[in-house]
């Protein structure tokens, strides 16, 4: 199984600032890694697929990059509603296996 | 527009069955893959099964193989999860996630349910 891995389990930031989250595949898997954001209570959303390809409706505030084992994705202007955990996950093999995920907190 | 409703869920014991269901509107639901995927209390998120559109293709993880069974209904727009042998480990807050396609958005989840709660519990 592919392993996903997201070095910080936490962040905290200011509104205005902007934050980069990694994540790290154990293995090539291409550009086949989704970000998701997930707030209490809410259904997860997927904000990028493909590695950088942006969701209808997701703010432009937020990007990803990368290939192969190494991603990240920014969120620039951080605003108050940002505030959320944030998992990357790989589809390039089943299972199609999450990293711990990064709570971002708004200060 | 998508609307995903999980229903099914419950307290149960602790080598005993539950099928969770989730009712499929606002797209062409025998057209896409989903998934199953479950969050356990204070953890994150851990995917769980993947049928094709048309159930011809299964995929499920370790952690479940054998003992879940991912199906669906096309003419009823609805997706099941039969769960047998439950353990303490699988409750969980389990979410119906619509497929996105392999060619745009690379299989990952776009439309995901509100999700049920399943505790196994004695």
């Amino acid at each position: 199984d592919i392993q996903m891995t997201q070095f910080s389990s936490s962040l905290s930031a200011s509104v205005g600032d902007r934050v980069t989250i990694s994540c790290r595949a154990s293995q090539n898997i291409s550009i086949y890694l989704n970000w998701y954001q997930h707030k209490p209570g809410q259904a997860p959303r997927l904000l990028i697929c493909k590695a950088s390809r942006l969701q209808g409706g997701v703010p432009p505030r937020f990007s990803g990059s990368g290939s192969e084992t190494g991603f990240s994705l920014t969120i620039s202007n951080l605003q108050p509603e940002d505030s959320a955990t944030y998992y990357c996950q790989q589809s390039y093999s089943t299972p199609y296996t999450f990293g711990q995920g990064t709570h971002l907190e708004i200060k | 527009q998508v609307q995903l409703v999980e229903s099914g869920g419950g307290v149960v014991q602790p080598g005993r069955s539950l099928r969770l269901s989730c009712a499929a509107s606002g797209f062409s639901f025998a057209t896409y893959g989903m998934h199953w995927v479950r969050q356990a209390p204070g953890q994150g998120l851990d995917w769980v099964a993947l049928t094709w559109y048309d159930g011809s293709h299964k995929y499920y993880a370790d952690s479940v193989k054998g003992r879940f069974t991912i199906s669906r209904d096309n003419s009823k727009n609805t997706l099941y999860l039969q769960m047998n042998s439950l353990r303490a480990e699988d409750t969980a807050v389990y979410y119906c996630v619509r497929d996105s396609g392999y060619d745009y958005g690379g299989n990952s989840g776009d439309h995901w349910g509100q999700g049920t709660l399943v505790t196994v519990s004695s």
